[in-house]
C-alpha cells in the first residue's frame, strides 16, 4: 500500500526549461511534505518543504504547491539547469512524529 | 561540522551472520531514523527515535534492532542476515520531526 506515489520514474527537460514532478498521497493525515534531491552514491539532501496550512512554497528558483482536495503535490524548477538532474523523492510525515513517507523518486534530466 | 556519519560505507556478508551498521550525528538532533533504499520502491523507514532512550518501529522493522543510549548515536542491527536485506541504508537526523532531515552517505550492503 503506497501511500505516497511519484507515478513518473523519470523526466527530461531543457536547460532553462520549468521542470514540474509530481506527487501523490492517499493518506489524509499527512501535514507536512518535503522534497529531496539524490545525487548517485551520495545521501538524499533536503530541498523545500510545504505545511498542510500552506497552498505554496517558494525558495529560489524552487517552487512546491500543495493541492490538498486532490492529494497532490508539485515541485516547479525554474529555470532548469543541468546541475538540478538528479533524483528527485518527495517525502510526508503527519503530527511531526518524524516518520517519513517517501515517494518512488523521480529521475530528472537536464539537458544542455 | 561532520553532519551524519554511516560506516561502513560498503559491507558483504554471509547468510545468517550479524552486524551492526554505525550511525553518528554531531548535530545534536533529538530525531533520528533509519531507511532502506532499493530500486523501484523509493526510501522505506526501518527504525526511527525521538529521543535517547525511545524508538519506535518504522514501515520494514523485521529483521532489524536498534536502540538510542546517546543522543549522538543510533545503531542498526541486523541480527541474522538475508538475501533481501541487500540494500542500501541511510540514517538521517533532523531538530524536529518534520523538520528537513540530514542524510550520511549510505551503506551499501550485499548479503549473499
Amino acid at each position: 500500500d503506497q501511500q505516497v506515489k511519484q507515478n513518473s520514474p523519470s523526466l527530461s527537460v531543457q536547460e532553462g526549461r520549468i521542470s514540474i514532478l509530481n506527487c501523490d498521497y492517499t493518506n489524509s493525515m499527512f501535514d507536512y511534505f518535503l522534497w529531496y534531491k539524490k545525487y548517485p552514491a551520495e545521501g538524499p539532501t533536503f530541498l523545500i518543504s510545504i505545511s498542510s496550512i500552506k497552498d505554496k512554497n517558494e525558495d529560489g528558483r524552487f517552487t512546491v504547491f500543495l493541492n490538498k482536495s486532490a492529494k497532490h503535490l508539485s515541485l516547479h524548477i525554474v529555470p532548469s539547469q543541468p546541475g538540478d538532474s538528479a533524483v528527485y523523492f518527495c517525502a510526508a510525515d503527519s503530527s511531526n512524529t518524524g516518520k517519513l513517507i517517501f515517494g518512488q523518486g523521480t529521475t530528472l534530466q537536464v539537458k544542455p | 561540522n561532520a553532519g551524519v556519519t554511516q560506516t561502513p560505507k560498503f559491507q558483504v556478508l554471509k547468510t545468517g551472520q550479524s552486524m551492526t551498521l554505525q550511525c553518528a550525528q554531531d548535530m545534536n538532533h533529538e530525531y533520528m531514523s533509519w531507511y532502506r533504499q532499493d530500486p523501484g520502491m523509493g526510501l522505506r523507514l526501518i527504525h526511527y527515535s525521538v529521543g535517547a532512550g525511545i524508538t519506535d518501529q518504522g514501515e520494514v522493522p523485521n529483521g532489524y534492532n536498534v536502540s538510542r543510549s546517546t543522543t549522538e548515536d543510533f545503531p542498526l542491527r541486523l541480527l541474522s542476515a538475508a538475501p533481501s536485506q541487500t540494500s542500501v541504508y541511510f540514517c538521517a537526523s533532523s531538530y524536529t520531526g518534520a523538520g528537513g532531515a540530514f542524510f550520511g552517505q549510505g551503506t551499501r550492503l550485499t548479503v549473499v
